[in-house]
């Protein structure tokens, strides 16, 4: 596609659910990269793929947070039991290569557990 | 200390004046520097990035990087209303991979 793509723009769910949210990075764009952004912050880093692998999962904030992207394009981030203070934007960037590549972002999910 | 820093603003413009807009880091081996422009309720977008010390120039806006000093700036020439928006300045803190870090955005206002 002509630009990142993230599903679903809004999602709301219930304390304690499960959530899923989507990312399609730019064809053929080696990295991907998964971001929280809170209300009046810049974005903060949650995770980076190169390709299939995982290569940094450092920003994620608990063991509830999980993401994959098993055939090194689409991406998936899952929040398990999620909690209050995990609603924010979801932001998912991707980049050509490996090294000091702009990113280039998607419309973001805004998550809201009520 | 925060690892990129911001003044928060708003940093507010008349039409047509230069904005600047200023970003510190704290990692001296940063190694390349991006800015964001973000309008409310939308994703970042690219405005411009640089790697070497200096100035980089595109269309009205110009990047300045002073590696020694820690500090990256982005001007805005011709301030337009439609650049009201909140601009990030993000650092990619390594020279393999990608370590990128954010701050809090800077919030422009052009008045007309």
């Amino acid at each position: 596609g002509a630009g990142v793509s993230q599903s679903p723009r809004y999602k709301v769910a219930k304390r304690g659910q499960d959530v899923a949210l989507r990312c399609d990075p730019i064809s053929g764009h080696v990295s991907l990269f998964w971001y929280q952004q809170a209300l009046g912050q810049g974005p903060e880093f949650l995770t980076y793929f190169q390709n299939e692998a995982q290569l940094d999962k450092s920003g994620l904030p608990s063991d509830r947070f999980f993401a994959e992207r098993p055939e090194g394009s689409v991406s998936t981030l899952k929040i398990q039991r999620t909690q209050q203070e995990d609603s924010a934007v979801y932001l998912c960037a991707s980049s050509f290569g490996a090294d000091n590549q702009p990113q280039h972002f998607g419309d973001g999910t805004r998550l809201s557990i009520l | 200390q925060k690892e990129v820093e911001q003044n928060s603003g708003p940093l507010s413009v008349p039409e047509g004046a230069i904005a600047s807009l200023n970003c510190t880091y704290s990692d001296r081996g940063s190694q390349s520097f991006f800015w964001y422009r973000q309008y409310s309720g939308k994703s970042p977008e690219l405005i411009m990035f640089i790697y070497s010390n200096g100035d980089k120039e595109d269309g009205r806006f110009t990047a300045q990087l002073n590696k020694a000093s820690q500090y990256v700036s982005l001007l805005i020439r011709d301030s337009q209303p439609s650049d009201s928006a909140t601009y990030l300045c993000a650092v990619n803190k390594g020279n393999y991979g990608q370590n990128f870090v954010f701050g809090p955005g800077t919030r422009l206002s052009v008045l007309p």
